[in-house]
């Protein structure tokens, strides 16, 4: 079956502009992250949804990122007003089961904030 | 604050040599202890997990011993080849805590011929 799947997979953006990525987890998988995976670094948490509902938000970095999950399964992670410290691979993984269990990654978005 | 901490950064193990890499962490209340697998372009795959009530787990060439009373696990890789050669993480994460992944640094890991 289809894995974790992410888009873009490369964007490319001027300091200021707001972007918008894309994960569409594995098919009926309940948990939905994000993280974000510096150069040469672990990934980092963002921000986890169980179905449609926001669990945990505490590690977006600030104001200018939020997430969102409407219908329980693609979820779109929005940054405003992009700055050259957003630059960084953001990664989405999901699991079948709430909370717990394996967590499958995507391939990422490689975001490039000129 | 790094909560888990992995070392080596980089590693370089001959064809059919055992690759060692350790990680410690702080967090007394993290209960699940992956390791991910990462070629390059892909994204982080999961390779093994323990749960602190055993001290080893093994799964084919990999084991992860698990070592409660100092916070530390480790990965082996027995007999180790040139297909291994990616970047590893460990990571941990506590049951209840929605299961967010703390992750080491990674390590680099490459087997030679």
């Amino acid at each position: 079956g289809a894995g974790v799947s992410q888009s873009p997979r490369y964007k490319v953006t001027k300091r200021g502009q707001d972007v918008a990525l894309r994960c569409d987890p594995i098919s009926g998988h309940v948990s939905l992250y994000w993280y974000r995976q510096a150069l040469g670094q672990g990934p980092e948490f963002l921000t986890y949804f169980n179905y449609e509902a926001q669990q945990d938000k505490s590690g977006l970095p600030n104001d200018r990122f939020s997430a969102e999950r409407p219908e329980g399964s693609i979820s779109t992670l929005t940054i405003q007003r992009t700055e050259q410290r957003d630059s960084a691979m953001y990664r989405c993984a999901s699991s079948s089961i709430p909370s717990t269990d394996t967590q499958y990654f995507g391939p990422g978005t490689r975001l490039t904030v000129l | 604050q790094q909560q888990v901490k992995q070392s080596p950064q980089s590693l370089i193990v001959q064809k059919g040599g055992i690759s060692i890499i350790n990680c410690a962490y702080e967090n007394t209340a993290f209960d699940y202890f992956p390791w991910y697998q990462q070629f390059p372009g892909k994204g982080p795959a999961l390779l093994i997990a323990i749960r602190p009530d055993v001290s080893e787990k093994k799964e084919g060439r990999f084991t992860i011993s698990f070592n409660k009373s100092a916070k530390q696990f480790s990965l082996h890789i027995m007999d180790s080849q040139p297909g291994d050669s990616a970047t590893y993480f460990c990571a941990a994460s506590k049951t209840g805590g929605g299961n967010k992944l703390t992750f080491g640094t990674g390590t680099q890991l490459k087997v030679e011929l």
